[in-house]
């Protein structure tokens, strides 16, 4: 695609629900990444893939937390019993291998936990 | 804990003046510095990018680099009042990890 896309924008999950929110980058776009930006803050690292190798899982805040990329293209990050203190904005962003240093973010999703 | 700073402001600038946006980094060991810029509600977009002392000019904008003072900023020339946005500094660290700031919000009035 032109760019990089996360669905769904905007999702609303009961404390203890599982959520799973997906990442479509784009097309030849090797390196993928997401990110978790509370409200007023940066960006938080939370994981990173090469193709469909998991290189850095170091920035997930717990074991709730998983991210999958099976085939190397679209990337699916879930939330298991989620809890308020997830509420944040979701980042996608990926690079090409000629420019790393250039990230192309999707929209985000943004949960909101009640 | 490596760190980047920022003043979250608001910082506000009549539009047509200097907009100066600071960032403060703490590993020395640091080679490359991100602005990004986020508009409310959407995500953000890169801008510039320094790697070495000095400055670096794009259009209205320019970076400033001091590796030594650990300082990094951002001018906006001619600020419009569509410059109104976050304006978030990232570091990439002597471990590859890229450290983001807080964000400082900008606002130019017309």
């Amino acid at each position: 695609g032109a760019g990089v896309s996360q669905s769904p924008r905007y999702k609303v999950a009961k404390r203890g629900q599982d959520v799973a929110l997906r990442c479509d980058p784009i097309s030849g776009h090797v390196s993928l990444f997401w990110y978790q930006q509370a409200l007023g803050q940066g960006p938080e690292f939370l994981t990173y893939f090469q193709n469909e190798a998991q290189l850095d899982k170091s920035g997930l805040p717990s074991d709730r937390f998983f991210a999958e990329r099976p085939e190397g293209s679209v990337s699916t990050l879930k939330i298991q019993r989620t809890q308020q203190e997830d509420s944040a904005v979701y980042l996608c962003a990926t690079h090409s291998g000629t420019d790393p240093e250039k990230l192309f973010f999707g929209s985000g999703t943004q949960l909101s936990v009640l | 804990q490596k760190e980047v700073e920022q003043n979250s402001g608001p910082l506000s600038v009549p539009e047509g003046a200097i907009a100066s946006l600071n960032c403060t980094y703490s590993d020395r060991g640091s080679q490359s510095f991100f602005w990004y810029r986020q508009y409310s509600g959407k995500s953000p977009e890169l801008i510039m990018s320094i790697y070495s002392n000095g400055d670096k000019e794009d259009g209205r904008f320019t970076a400033q680099l001091n590796k030594a003072s650990q300082y990094v900023s951002l001018l906006i020339r001619d600020s419009q009042p569509s410059d109104s946005a976050t304006y978030l500094c990232a570091v990439r660290d002597s471990n590859y990890q890229l450290i983001w700031g807080a964000g400082t919000k900008l606002i130019i009035k017309p």
